[in-house]
């Protein structure tokens, strides 16, 4: 079993819509949770950190935590075609200082 | 805030030479900087952590002696490709550490070795 699972898409959403994207993760003494986006060619980018159960907006992104579940999520609202990229989910290892694992990444297509 | 830059950002050496890749934490300072891979189409592979004054920790199946890593400043950390082969190629990436938790990366260095 993977240590951090994503479905690798591609996901394919209209203009304007909810665009929802799931991970799991294996280790239930994780603590930390990440979201980077990365456009083709180009290194991640940071764009949510989630610590606690529950949900946490930043704009038209909103992450979602279930530990009891094992899995996280992101949602993004009002989808733009400039979303469109492969979004890497990211667990902090327990013990291990910032040490994070990478799912795979989810390609992200927002149709215009 | 947290900025991380690396330089170069594109090299193209020829095969059996070595190449410097370097990454600096442009506002912060960075006691854990990481080194990762990735190929095209590929998910990012951890290299290696590398900790201010001390010796990186290479993942399994990384040659040490092949990916120096130097990490002499809380700004700055080198990675050298030695005696690089047209299989070295990808694309290598920094990120450092932010707080305890966060990871910021550069833009990294797209590596060709003919």
């Amino acid at each position: 079993q993977k240590e951090v699972e994503q479905n690798s898409g591609p996901l394919s959403v209209p203009e304007g819509a909810i665009a929802s994207l799931n991970c799991t993760y294996s280790d239930r003494g994780s603590q930390s949770f990440f979201w980077y986006r990365q456009y083709s060619g180009k290194s991640p980018e940071l764009i949510m950190s989630i610590y606690s159960n529950g949900d946490k907006e930043d704009g038209r992104f909103t992450a979602q935590l279930n530990k009891a579940s094992q899995y996280v999520s992101l949602l993004i609202r009002d989808s733009q075609p400039s979303d469109s990229a492969t979004y890497l989910c990211a667990v902090r290892s327990p013990g291990g200082y910032q040490k994070v694992t990478f799912g795979t990444g989810t390609k992200l297509q927002v149709i215009p | 805030g947290a900025v991380v830059s690396q330089h170069p950002s594109r090299v193209i050496c020829k095969s059996g030479t070595s190449v410097k890749i370097e990454c600096r934490s442009l506002d912060f300072q960075a006691t854990t900087m990481f080194w990762y891979r990735q190929f095209p189409k590929q998910s990012l592979m951890l290299m290696a952590t590398s900790n201010e004054g001390s010796k990186a920790t290479y993942e399994q199946g990384v040659e040490k002696d092949k990916f120096l890593i130097n990490h002499a400043s809380l700004t700055l950390s080198t990675l050298t490709v030695t005696s690089a082969h047209p299989e070295d190629s990808s694309f290598y990436i920094c990120s450092a550490g932010y707080s305890s938790y966060e990871q910021y990366f550069g833009p990294g260095t797209r590596l060709t070795v003919t």
